[in-house]
């Protein structure tokens, strides 16, 4: 099954970037779409876009203008970058892996990292 | 925007009952061409993430209980659980994954009476 550790600053500014990392240990990284999902407080979660080691990408519409997500296979690991953060950027963050053959669907989730946006 | 509803918010069920909980989206999540619907169905539990148990709208992830059923097509779509266990307390969520944005419902709460 592997396993999906996310690390990075817990609290992040108004108006910058949040910078997550996903490492991803006990398969390849060529295999699977890696999917970023955010779920704020006691709410839903909300997708927010997956990567490929091909280079594909698919955002949400909704955050496409401010989200990044690449993949490294030299290190195992994927990112997300979300820029001009607001405090509505608060959430719990996911690093996800899809089933075998759809990529928007979360076969597997990280334990979460908590980001807080405030200054 | 594609709305994904749930009903109800929450719901108490004795042990051993059965649970419905339904889906409704704003727009068809049906795709034509391969006759399936694109909808999952997660469950999350306090303090974890939330873990797959359906998707295509029916079909069951590797290791979920026979217990759990999906049904519908379309806009309308049900998780059904046949009898109602202890550890089966969470939150349900459902999630469309034939538009772009992968929206979720608002999730229903699932105790026990």
């Amino acid at each position: 099954q592997g396993q999906l550790q996310e690390s990075g600053p817990g609290l992040v500014k108004p108006s910058e970037t949040l910078s997550l990392i996903c490492t991803v240990s006990g398969g390849s990284i060529r295999s699977y779409y890696w999917n970023w999902i955010r779920q704020p407080p006691g709410k839903r979660p909300e997708w927010i876009g997956y990567g490929h080691y091909s280079g594909s990408t698919k955002y949400n519409p909704s955050l496409k203008s401010r989200v990044t997500i690449s993949v490294d296979t030299s290190k195992n690991q994927f990112s997300l970058k979300l820029n001009s953060v607001t405090a509505a950027d608060t959430a719990v963050y996911y690093c996800t892996r899809s089933t075998v053959d759809t990529a928007m669907v979360i076969g597997y989730w990280g334990q979460g990292t908590l980001v807080t946006v405030s200054s | 925007d594609i709305v994904m509803t749930q009903s109800p918010d929450s719901l108490a069920v004795s042990l051993g009952e059965r649970a419905t909980i339904n889906c409704k989206s704003s727009q068809s999540v049906f795709y034509s061409s391969n006759n399936k619907n694109y909808l999952a169905w997660y469950q999350q539990k306090p303090g974890q993430p939330p873990k797959l148990l359906i998707y295509m709208a029916s079909t069951r992830d590797s290791g979920v209980p026979d217990r759990f059923s999906g049904s519908g097509s379309g806009t309308n779509f049900t998780l059904t659980i046949s009898s109602l266990q202890a550890e089966d307390v969470a939150v349900y969520y459902c999630q469309e994954y034939y538009y772009n944005s992968g929206t979720f419902g608002q999730g229903t709460k699932v105790e026990i009476k």
